[in-house]
């Protein structure tokens, strides 16, 4: 399977643990997007990657929040302290950027409760 | 925040008949594209307009775009079951840097 792959695909923890989550991208594509679903709700963008480079991150990404894809291959996203308002599936997508944003190739996400 | 904006939110169909999705969006775009999502699932890609375009059809999808109004339409022909999830629209509003999805539309197709 050559697709975008997450890890975990589900994670239950308790409020004030830190969780960390993995997105390995297709391995051709230089752009690396991590977004945050609610229910009910779009995508938010929380932050992007081309290759090991972090260029932007959203205003919805806390100090709790830190992202990082060395190498430029695969990316971690790690919470800390991890609070209720939290909880939520968290996507990786990835993109081959040649100028212009083109399609996202969406992983199957990653979904955070906290109690 | 959110970009755009889909209508309906909730769309209920028998199998066979059309489906419509509507997106409004705020600020200029360089393209405008549309995302499938099976409940609980990652979103698929379905197909990229861009600003310049006013009309794409693949397969039994039809999307138009008028940017005076900016606001795009999503039109499902012949609807199946399989058709039932969410669908969103994503503009690439400047920068080519990333896509902000809108509110989402979710379609029941029923036998």
């Amino acid at each position: 399977d050559t697709g975008v792959s997450q890890d975990p695909r589900h994670k239950i923890t308790k409020r004030g643990q830190n969780v960390t989550f993995r997105c390995d991208p297709i391995s051709e594509h230089n752009r690396l997007y991590w977004y945050r679903q609610t229910l009910g709700q779009g995508p938010e963008f929380l932050t992007y990657f081309q290759n090991e480079a972090q260029l932007e991150k959203s205003r919805l990404l806390s100090d709790r929040f830190s992202a990082e894809r060395p190498k430029g291959s695969f990316s971690t996203l790690e919470i800390q302290r991890t609070e209720q308002g939290d909880s939520a599936m968290y996507l990786c997508a990835s993109s081959l950027y040649t100028g212009g944003i083109r399609e996202l190739f969406f992983g199957e996400g990653s979904r955070l409760t906290v109690l | 925040s959110q970009q755009g904006e889909e209508d309906p939110q909730a769309l209920s169909i028998q199998e066979g008949e059309n489906a419509t999705m509507n997106c409004s969006y705020k600020t200029s775009i360089n393209n405008l594209q549309w995302y499938r999502q099976n409940s609980g699932r990652g979103l698929v890609h379905l197909i990229l307009i861009r600003s310049n375009e006013r009309e794409k059809h693949s397969g039994r999808l039809r999307v138009t775009l008028d940017t005076s109004k900016k606001s795009s339409s999503l039109l499902i022909t012949a609807s199946r079951a399989a058709d039932t999830a969410s669908y969103f629209c994503a503009t690439d509003t400047g920068g080519g840097n990333k896509l902000t999805f809108g509110t989402g539309t979710q379609l029941k197709v029923e036998l």
